[in-house]
């Protein structure tokens, strides 16, 4: 069964510092895997997809890895601001079986502070 | 831009009342999706569908059904609500294609039953 697992739970950094936020996953069976953003009381904003036969995918001061084969996803953010402050999520799609429902982890709350 | 809609932000309703939760996209997906998201459980599929009028369960179907009647458009049902399905309820679509697979979400509906 797959399980996906982001350590660590809750992050909290100054304004301006690099971060790295984790992803795991058991099962390399994977199509895609997802990152997501979600701000307190909303739904998810998608912010990241990396097919699995990508290494990654950068996004403004965003930038995903997917190492398929260790079974483990980077999301890197670059000189963090206050609006970063979120919970992020990351999900894999499942290859063959369901039509493409996602399998969350439990997400990093991220803190920048001023 | 893609846009997912829910019909209601905050809903709070009696235990054994029946609820219609619903979510409408604009992208002419083919798959759309309802979760729901509790604290340390994180978010979990309840039903899904990938055409008109074709449902598939997720992990936790149990009290809940759903209705597809048209393409746009995907309603979770509440045959009789308990409280412990006080919940943040998130519905998503996405293109049927692996390769645009990409899932985007509603803003939440929270629903309260007491």
């Amino acid at each position: 069964k797959q399980e996906v697992t982001q350590i660590p739970a809750a992050l909290s950094v100054p304004e301006g510092e690099n971060l790295v936020l984790n992803c795991s996953f058991t099962d390399s069976a994977i199509y895609n895997l997802q990152w997501f953003r979600q701000d307190p009381g909303k739904g998810l904003t998608s912010l990241l997809l990396i097919q699995s036969s990508q290494r990654e995918q950068t996004s403004g001061r965003l930038n995903a890895s997917l190492d398929k084969s260790s079974g483990r996803s980077t999301l890197y953010i670059a000189a963090s601001q206050p609006g970063d402050s979120a919970t992020y999520l990351c999900a894999v799609r499942r290859d063959g079986g369901s039509q493409g429902n996602l399998i969350f982890g439990k997400g990093t709350k991220l803190s920048v502070k001023p | 831009d893609v846009k997912v809609t829910q019909s209601s932000r905050y809903l709070v309703k009696r235990t054994g009342e029946k609820v219609f939760l619903e979510c409408v996209q604009d992208m002419d997906h083919e798959n759309m999706f309802w979760y729901r998201q509790d604290p340390g459980l994180g978010l979990r599929l309840i039903y899904f569908s990938y055409d008109v009028k074709m449902k598939e369960k997720g992990d936790i179907p149990e009290g809940y059904s759903v209705s597809r009647e048209k393409k746009e458009r995907f309603s979770l049902i509440l045959e009789s609500a308990s409280t412990n399905q006080t919940s943040m309820y998130l519905c998503a679509s996405s293109f049927l294609s692996r390769e645009t697979s990409e899932q985007y979400f509603g803003p939440g509906t929270r629903l309260t039953v007491t």
